[in-house]
């Protein structure tokens, strides 16, 4: 059972597309993130929910939002894709200090 | 987070030892260190934490320094497998919730040499 699932794995999109990235977390964990991987290879966190609550919003455009629609879930919505958007996203989960991290989900802007 | 401080890049041999140091001179108290590491097109995988002690577990150890200014990951018999990069993290323990993320820095490109 693969512990926190992203989809899709790869998106190939245009800019100006709205897009959305899937992840599941079947560990019970009470706080998911999502972090962007950029062409530099900096992990980068870009949000956490706790709970359902946002807890951490960094500088990430407002193009981005994050939708829980329970504990197990959090997804990534992107409006108005841009070329800088391309980038591997990675969703994870925590209960404590140790994060279970997804596979990634590279996104393309063209 | 604490600032940590790791070299950009580090060779082993197949079978030997692999010794990983991070600097964290402005650590605090309460900070715990972690490491991961990521495998190419990989998410990251955690690896191990500790407070003070020495710690060790199936996959390494970790060597805290007295003033826990600095530390070193040890892979006791570095396989091809175990070329990725390696992040040392600080930061607080959270007993529950997990409140923050991780702050990822360029970390140690390890590259096992066969």
């Amino acid at each position: 059972d693969t512990a926190v699932s992203q989809t899709p794995k790869y998106l190939v999109t245009q800019m100006g597309n709205d897009k959305s990235i899937k992840c599941e977390q079947n560990l019970g964990h009470d706080t998911m993130y999502w972090y962007k991987q950029d062409s530099k290879k900096f992990l980068k966190i870009m949000f956490s929910y706790n709970n359902k609550e946002l807890i951490i919003n960094e500088t990430v455009p407002n193009r981005f939002s994050p939708k829980s629609p329970d504990k197990a879930h959090l997804n990534l919505h992107i409006n108005s894709l841009e070329l800088g958007d391309s980038a591997v996203y990675f969703c994870a989960s925590s209960h404590t200090g140790e994060l279970f991290f997804g596979e990634g989900s590279r996104l393309t802007v063209l | 987070d604490a600032k940590t401080t790791q070299p950009p890049s580090m060779d082993c041999a197949e079978g030997r030892a692999a010794n990983l140091p991070c600097n964290h001179s402005t650590i605090s108290g309460n900070e715990y260190v972690y490491w991961y590491r990521q495998i190419h097109s990989q998410g990251p995988q955690y690896i191990i934490h500790g407070l003070k002690n020495n710690e060790t577990n199936e996959m390494a150890s970790l060597i805290i320094t007295e003033d826990r200014k600095s530390s070193t990951l040890i892979l006791p018999h570095a396989t091809l497998r175990d070329t990725a990069v390696y992040y040392c993290i600080v930061r607080p323990f959270y007993s529950g919730g997990g409140a923050d993320g991780l702050t990822f820095g360029k970390g140690t490109h390890l590259i096992i040499q066969p």
